[in-house]
């Protein structure tokens, strides 16, 4: 079943921070974030794995809460190249980490 | 480093023609998937393949779509008798191994059926 992103999309300036949602009805193994913009391939930003665990680079970071099936991305005083379309693509198990079901997006874009 | 090669990038077909779209993973990944993604949407699983075997195909339609992954070579998407519904990017992803390693996207290939 496919994941739940919220919201679909949102407008930032440069420097404000966003957090994107992917929320899910069924118990997940992992979480993948992808970031795709207009015409090009999906660029991996991160894993998660069941347990809560949280992830970050740079000013991008990520959390997994497993009690709420849900996952947080977090864009920490975005940059213009920061625009683009999130995925997120979701696992049931490790067996299925690979064929991953994905939200619809979130369209993120950052002005100047 | 080469990425995921994909080929064509954009693939034009009449209504009944063949589409082969062609996928060479990154260098030392055995393991290959296919997406396809319609405008504003996300990305749906087609089907999983390791060298010479076809994994899970789950999310291939039953008839008109088949793929490979041959021992020497690209791994091939191929549609029989496209229909105007077939139009849409398709994406090919490989990794190293299955767990949770990264998956690493093509370019895609953008097929119109006209």
């Amino acid at each position: 079943q496919q994941p739940v992103q919220s919201p679909q999309a949102v407008i930032l300036r440069e420097g404000e921070d966003a957090v994107i949602n992917c929320s899910s009805s069924k118990a997940l193994y992992s979480v993948h974030w992808y970031r795709q913009k207009h015409g090009e391939a999906p660029v991996f930003l991160m894993i998660l794995l069941k347990g809560g665990e949280q992830k970050g680079h740079d000013k991008i970071s990520a959390s997994f809460n497993e009690k709420k099936q849900q996952s947080s991305l977090y864009l920490t005083a975005s940059q213009l190249s920061y625009s683009g379309t999130y995925f997120c693509g979701t696992a049931l198990s490790s067996g299925s980490a690979r064929q991953l079901t994905f939200g619809s997006g979130t369209q993120l874009t950052v002005l100047p | 480093n080469a990425g995921v090669m994909q080929n064509p990038r954009h693939l034009v077909r009449r209504r009944g023609q063949e589409a082969r779209l062609r996928c060479s993973p990154m260098k030392g990944h055995s393991h290959v998937y296919w997406y396809r993604q319609l405008p504003e949407e996300g990305l749906k699983f087609m089907v999983y393949l390791q060298k010479e075997n076809i994994i899970d195909e789950s999310g291939m339609p039953k008839e008109r779509f088949s793929a490979e992954f041959p021992k020497e070579g690209p791994s091939i998407l191929r549609i029989q008798q496209v229909v105007r519904g077939d139009s849409a990017a398709y994406f090919c992803a490989s990794s190293r191994g299955v767990g949770n390693t990264e998956a690493f996207f093509g370019q895609g290939t953008r097929l119109t059926v006209v």
